[in-house]
């Protein structure tokens, strides 16, 4: 099993471009979720994804939309990347309702520069 | 609102060096308090679940235990293999996210 990837690693935009983010799990897990952590900031939800067909917003959503594509992937577009939204994202996946694991487990991290 | 404060930010340690992490907590009605390991440029690896006050658990070197407010991350004679920032969560009963600290960064010299 990979357990959660990430696509891709490192991105550097400019400001106004668009992109997005790929987010994969093979755990059969329900539930998944973007973060960004910044550093002094911790670790702070975008948008998450309780089951295959909803999405609801985080701490800090704005700049960003969510796709869940299929039960497997959960992709994070940034529509016109702006220098605030420089930092390192993370996807994390749980198995979700209907299980006594309530723990998330994490991909590698994308690390996006905007200049 | 909920609050996960962690102290201190950063501990240095000379190797068998025996020490505790702290992990103080505001949330109304905790579900499970979490503790990850994050390795410089890597995502955050689960280390340990905690549901109830004074429950614990151990995994090597490392034992995790809560009370009502708080929880500990106790290190027993750790190795330099051990540094790493370690970041405390909090999950809610009616919910579905995990709200975290800030981290306490670790480092264990030889």
């Amino acid at each position: 099993n990979a357990g959660v990837t990430q696509t891709p690693k490192f991105q550097v935009l400019k400001t106004g471009q668009s992109m997005t983010l790929q987010c994969a799990q093979d755990m059969n897990h329900n539930s998944m979720y973007w973060y960004r952590q910044d550093p002094g900031m911790g670790l702070r939800l975008i948008y998450y994804s309780a089951s295959e067909g909803t999405t609801d917003k985080g701490e800090v959503p704005n700049g960003y939309n969510v796709s869940r594509l299929n039960k497997r992937e959960f992709s994070l577009r940034l529509e016109s990347a702006a220098p605030s939204q420089t930092s390192v994202y993370f996807c994390a996946s749980k198995p979700g309702q209907g299980s006594l694991m309530d723990e998330q487990f994490f991909g590698p991290g994308t690390r996006l520069t905007v200049l | 609102e909920d609050q996960v404060t962690q102290s201190p930010e950063a501990l240095r340690l000379q190797e068998g060096e025996s020490s505790s992490l702290n992990c103080s907590y505001t949330v109304s009605g905790l579900r499970g308090l979490f503790w990850y390991r994050q390795d410089p440029g890597k995502g955050p690896e689960f280390l340990f679940t905690l549901y109830s006050a004074g429950e614990e658990k151990e995994k090597e070197r490392l034992k995790a235990t809560l009370t009502k407010k708080e929880s500990f991350l106790h290190i027993t004679a750790p190795k330099p293999e051990d540094s790493a920032t370690y970041l405390c969560a909090v999950s809610r009963n009616a919910g579905n996210m995990l709200t975290f600290g800030g981290g306490t960064r670790l480092m264990v010299k030889p």
